[in-house]
């Protein structure tokens, strides 16, 4: 069964301080891998997505990171703001297959805080 | 551009009652999605339609219909509400490119069933 396991579950950091979440998956075939944020009471918002054949991709001071081999993600979240605060989810894509169920699997998500 | 819009935001049922939860979207994406999300469960897959006149069953239909009579609309039925449907519910929008799919979520509904 294809599932997506993130750690940890809950994480509490000072403001400035760099931290970061984990993703593993097996998810098999793999077409391509999402971290999204979710602020409290929003919908998740896409920061990065990563395919087969990319290691490492940054937005701002998100980056992510994948491991294929090891079926292993990180999301590293440098200089940490305020409001860095919210849930991540790690998604794991299917390749597409035109017809069949919509082929994600979702992590239950990290609950990150950052404390002032 | 208003992206993926729901209605309402918030709805308090009685166990029983039914009604509908309004999702629409406005970048012509053929495929679309409703999720709930409880705590600890993460988000999962109720409903999904790849295009007008298309639906089909997630991982949780159980209690829910849906319909898709045009491509900016996908409304969540719930039938006869039970208090285990107390959640919170995102619909999605996807757009389908180079063999990805990259979902626009909506704002959510927050439903509590008594």
């Amino acid at each position: 069964k294809n599932q997506v396991e993130q750690s940890p579950q809950s994480l509490i950091i000072l403001e400035g301080k760099n931290c970061t979440l984990q993703c593993n998956y097996t998810v098999s075939p793999f077409s391509n891998l999402r971290w999204y944020k979710q602020d409290t009471g929003r919908g998740p918002v896409s920061l990065t997505i990563m395919t087969f054949s990319e290691n490492t991709k940054s937005n701002g001071r998100y980056t992510a990171t994948l491991d294929a081999d090891t079926k292993q993600s990180s999301l590293h979240i440098t200089a940490s703001q305020l409001s860095d605060s919210a849930s991540y989810i790690c998604v794991v894509s299917a390749p597409y297959s035109g017809g069949g169920a919509d082929g994600l699997t979702f992590g239950k998500g990290t609950h990150l805080i950052i404390q002032p | 551009n208003a992206g993926v819009t729901q209605t309402p935001k918030f709805q308090v049922l009685k166990t029983g009652q039914s009604m509908t939860l309004q999702c629409a979207q406005d970048m012509n994406h053929e495929y679309m999605s409703w999720y709930r999300q409880d705590p600890g469960m993460g988000l999962r897959l109720i409903h999904y339609s790849v295009g007008a006149g298309i639906t089909d069953q997630g991982e949780v239909p159980n209690g829910y219909n849906v319909s898709r009579s045009t491509t900016e609309d996908f409304p969540l039925r719930l039938l006869s509400a039970a208090p285990s449907q107390t959640s919170v519910y995102f619909c999605a929008s996807i757009l389908v490119a180079g063999g990805h799919r990259e979902q626009f979520f909506g704002p959510g509904t927050r439903l509590t069933v008594l």
